[in-house]
């Protein structure tokens, strides 16, 4: 069975200092892969997509940037965090083998930047 | 460009009255639409889904939703509301306008239900 993992679970982070979210997917071949943020009353914002290793495409110009060096590895960093950074990082995946336009999501990262 | 809207972000109801979550939606070209529920600080957990099939799609839980095109609507229901039905409901929307979506969602705001008892 396919499951995706997210991490760090929760991140208190000050102003200024770099970030690094990491989503990994088991069981699954070529996902699309995708990151979204949901801030606080504002519903789920769609932040990068990537459809292979390499491949991210960007949906909102941001602080924050992504890549996929791996198959089944999605990373969202940022060089300098910024307080509107704040939010839960959600991480899902969408195969192709079954539930082909089903996106499954991870549990989710709490970033609070002070 | 798509966008969705849920009417109301709060909805509150009595255990066993009715849910009626409310979702409209606008798309060039018929849409894939889906509910999902959010638990306090967890992921996002698929309800149902329609893609172009029968227009009255059920899913877990008890709930179903209905695709009415004329009104650009996919409002998901539950006939008796349970204190475990109390989360936070999204209403997303994959366009297929201009080929390829890449599965990109668009979300509605989201709707907090409350369960009383």
């Amino acid at each position: 069975s396919q499951t995706i993992h997210q991490w760090p679970a929760t991140l208190v982070q000050p102003v200024g200092s770099p970030l690094s979210l990491e989503c990994t997917v088991e069981g699954t071949s070529n996902p699309n892969l995708y990151w979204y943020r949901q801030a606080a009353g504002r519903g789920l914002q769609l932040l990068f997509y990537s459809v292979g290793i390499g491949q991210i495409s960007s949906e909102v110009p941001q602080n924050l940037s992504a890549s996929r060096p791996q198959d089944r590895q999605f990373i969202l960093s940022s060089k300098k965090l910024l307080l509107s950074d704040s939010g839960f990082y959600l991480c899902a995946w969408r195969g192709w083998a079954h539930s082909y336009n089903e996106q499954f999501f991870g549990p989710g990262t709490r970033l609070t930047v002070l | 460009a798509q966008s969705v809207t849920q009417l109301g972000s709060h909805v509150s109801v009595s255990e066993g009255a009715l849910v009626l979550l409310r979702c409209n939606y606008s798309s060039s070209v018929p849409p894939y639409l889906f509910w999902y529920v959010q638990y306090p600080n967890q992921g996002l957990q698929l309800l149902l889904k329609y893609t172009s099939a029968a227009t009255l799609v059920k899913g877990i839980n008890g709930f179903e939703a209905e695709f009415k095109k004329s009104e650009t609507s996919f409002h998901l229901t539950k006939p008796s509301a349970h204190m475990s039905d109390a989360a936070e409901y999204f209403c997303a929307v994959e366009s297929l306008a201009g080929g390829t979506s890449y599965g990109k969602l668009t979300f509605g705001q989201g709707t907090i239900l409350t369960v009383h008892p």
